[in-house]
Order: structure tokens, then sequence, then C-alpha cells
């Protein structure tokens, strides 16, 4: 079935450092895919997403495109700041569910150290 | 923004007693919604499919009887979780669809439950 893979985390660097979070998935076709990203007290909120092939999503200086030859989705930053301490999921929609079923990743966890 | 909101958002509760958990859409109407339990560093699992009106859709290996919903209206969903036992504490969350814009959801704050 369909299923999504993400690095284990903890993930831990230093304030303007570069930032990749590999994502890479299984799927029949071609679906849309997500980041979702989970701040410290708070619940999960779309970060980006992309719904075809070579699209690239992208929302507060994160970026992610969809490379269908490679089945991935990996998350990058330039430079990440200590407010983007989260945990972040790669996600895409389960085959057959209701719109907005989900399957996620185990979701990574991002430490921003000053 | 679509905002969805849980209460509570943590709550203790000795074991064989029920726990109720409220999950709204403040902004906007949701005809369904999604119960999933997050276990710690594992993934967000789907539980069920709420639906307004009519009977939740529950996953496989999920226990209707234990984990009762209820969408009676538009902007609210309810999770009992009945005769509760140390095995149910966890992380649950809600989420809602926007009509439109299929496949993002805009999710609770999560409740946590400790049973003990």
């Amino acid at each position: 079935g369909d299923s999504v893979t993400q690095m284990e985390g903890p993930v831990t660097l230093s304030e303007e450092a570069c930032l990749t979070i590999n994502c890479t998935y299984t799927a029949t076709g071609y679906p849309s895919l997500f980041w979702y990203v989970q701040y410290p007290g708070e619940g999960l909120q779309l970060l980006l997403k992309a719904t075809k092939a070579d699209d690239k999503g992208s929302n507060k200086g994160f970026e992610a495109t969809y490379r269908k030859e490679t089945t991935s989705f990996h998350l990058e930053k330039g430079s990440v700041q200590v407010s983007d301490s989260a945990v972040y999921f790669c996600a895409l929609p389960r085959v057959g569910g209701s719109q907005g079923n989900l399957i996620f990743g185990k979701g990574t966890k991002l430490s921003v150290k000053p | 923004g679509a905002v969805v909101s849980q209460h509570p958002s943590r709550v203790i509760c000795k074991s064989g007693t029920s726990v109720k958990i409220e999950c709204r859409s403040l902004d906007f109407q949701a005809t369904t919604m999604f119960w999933y339990r997050q276990f710690p560093k594992k993934s967000l699992m789907l539980m069920a499919t709420s639906n307004e009106g009519s009977k939740a859709t529950y996953e496989q290996g999920v226990e209707k009887d234990k984990f009762l919903i209820n969408h009676a209206s538009l902007t609210l969903s309810t999770l009992t979780v009945t005769s509760a036992h140390p095995e149910d504490s966890s992380f649950y969350i809600c989420s809602a669809r926007l009509t439109g814009r299929a496949g993002e959801l805009f999710f609770g704050e999560g409740s946590r439950l400790t049973v003990l």
C-alpha cells in the first residue's frame, strides 16, 4: 500500500544552518504531497504542498519539490531560525479514503539552537 | 484561516472512567472530521472519520465501542474514550477539511490523555 518514509530525527542545527529533511513515498499514481509542521504545544498546520510532478511548494522560506523520478519530496530551507524548531511531517492522501484522509510519515523533530 | 479547536488540551483520569474530548471548527462548517492518535516518536494514526449526522467510519483495528464518536453538528465532533485503561494514554488529535481544498486538513491543538 501507499506509504511515506521520513528521515529519523531528532535534527539539531545552529541558527542560519541549512536544513534538509528527506521524505520518500510509495504511491499509486501521482498524488498530491504535503508537509505539515507541529510547533510545540500546537496542532499540525499545513506548511506547503505540491499537487503534481515537478511542482515546487514553498512557504516561510521552506521549499520542497515533487520528484516522481526519485519518488521524493524533501523539505529544504537555506537558513533556519530558532522559531523553526518543530516537528515536521510529510504526508500524502490515502487512496480510497475520504478526502482529507492522509498518510503521515513518523515526523522529524527539528531543534534550532541560537 | 480555518481554525479547529480541541478541548480539553490535557486530561488525567482514573482507569475505568470515561473521558470526552471535543473538537470544534470555529469559523467554518465541517461535514467531516477526522480523529487521529499520535504515539511517542511515531506517526499519526487515523482512528476514524466522523460524519455529521451519520455514523463514524472506523479504521481497521479501532474498537468502535471503546472510542465513541459523535458528530451532532457541523461544527462539533466528540470522541469519548470509554472505560479508559492506561494503554489508552496518548495524544488525540482531530482535524477537519475545508470544502474545496482537497487534502488540506486543519488540525486541533491535540488532547493529551493520561489514564492512571
